[in-house]
């Protein structure tokens, strides 16, 4: 199966909101409410900042929010820090006890 | 707290195969499944494969079925991840990273700091 969809990059400046795009399929996106975002720093482990398309862990400041719309999954980071400047990933459910990532895509904070 | 604690870094020739090891702590080992994760130098995550402590089950991504294989050793508490006939594209950073069964495969909230394999000649 083919990866999920994600623009390469986004930004914002400081205090602005940004939303990132991760498209799917039916067979992934649209078929299940199991879609992640992990953030990923240089040189470090991705970390866990939404599941199930809209819950944070704890500890996920609340300025990080998931939604859903039919193929369509989004992460909107309000109020931008510098310390968001990284990489994010979405993750879905894609049936058969399989996941997918989508390609990434680099937040910048001008 | 919760650690998963990765083998060091591996340099292998094209064919040869490579086993990394991933030792878990403070958690019920049985409770979560293990997922392998691999990323390629500046490239996006990839999902690989994942297998239950509790029993035993995996799943594999297909283009990795046949030439992975994952083990666990529940005295150890530590998840083990063998790839065969590696070639050049095998060069990437391995994750192993905490989760679920079924759609909770999609949930991997803790991580381990990454194996890197680099497959040369």
């Amino acid at each position: 199966q083919s990866a999920l969809t994600q623009p390469p990059s986004a930004s914002g400046s400081p205090g602005q909101s940004v939303t990132i795009s991760c498209s799917g399929t039916s067979r992934d996106i649209g078929g299940y409410n199991y879609v992640s975002w992990y953030q990923q720093h240089p040189g470090k482990a991705p970390k866990l900042m939404v599941y199930e398309v809209s819950k944070r862990p704890s500890g996920v400041p609340d300025r990080f929010s998931g939604s859903k719309s039919g193929y369509t999954a989004s992460l909107t980071v309000s109020g931008l820090q510098a310390e968001d400047e990284a990489d994010y990933y979405c993750s879905s459910y894609a049936g058969s006890n399989k996941s997918l990532f989508g390609g990434g895509t680099k937040l910048t904070v001008l | 707290q919760v650690q998963l604690v990765q083998s060091g870094a591996e340099v292998k020739k094209p064919g040869a195969s490579v086993k990394v090891s991933c030792k878990t702590s403070g958690y019920t080992f049985s409770s979560y499944v293990i997922s392998w994760v691999r990323q390629a130098p500046g490239q996006g995550l990839e999902w690989m494969a994942w297998i239950s402590p509790y029993s035993g089950a995996t799943h594999y991504a297909q283009r990795f079925q046949g030439r992975v294989t994952m083990t666990i050793d529940t005295s150890t508490t530590t998840a083990y991840m063998e790839l065969r006939n590696l070639t050049s594209d095998d060069t990437a950073v391995y994750y192993c990273a905490r989760g679920g069964t079924g759609e909770y495969s999609t949930i991997l909230d803790v991580w381990g700091r990454g194996t890197t394999v680099t497959v040369s000649s």
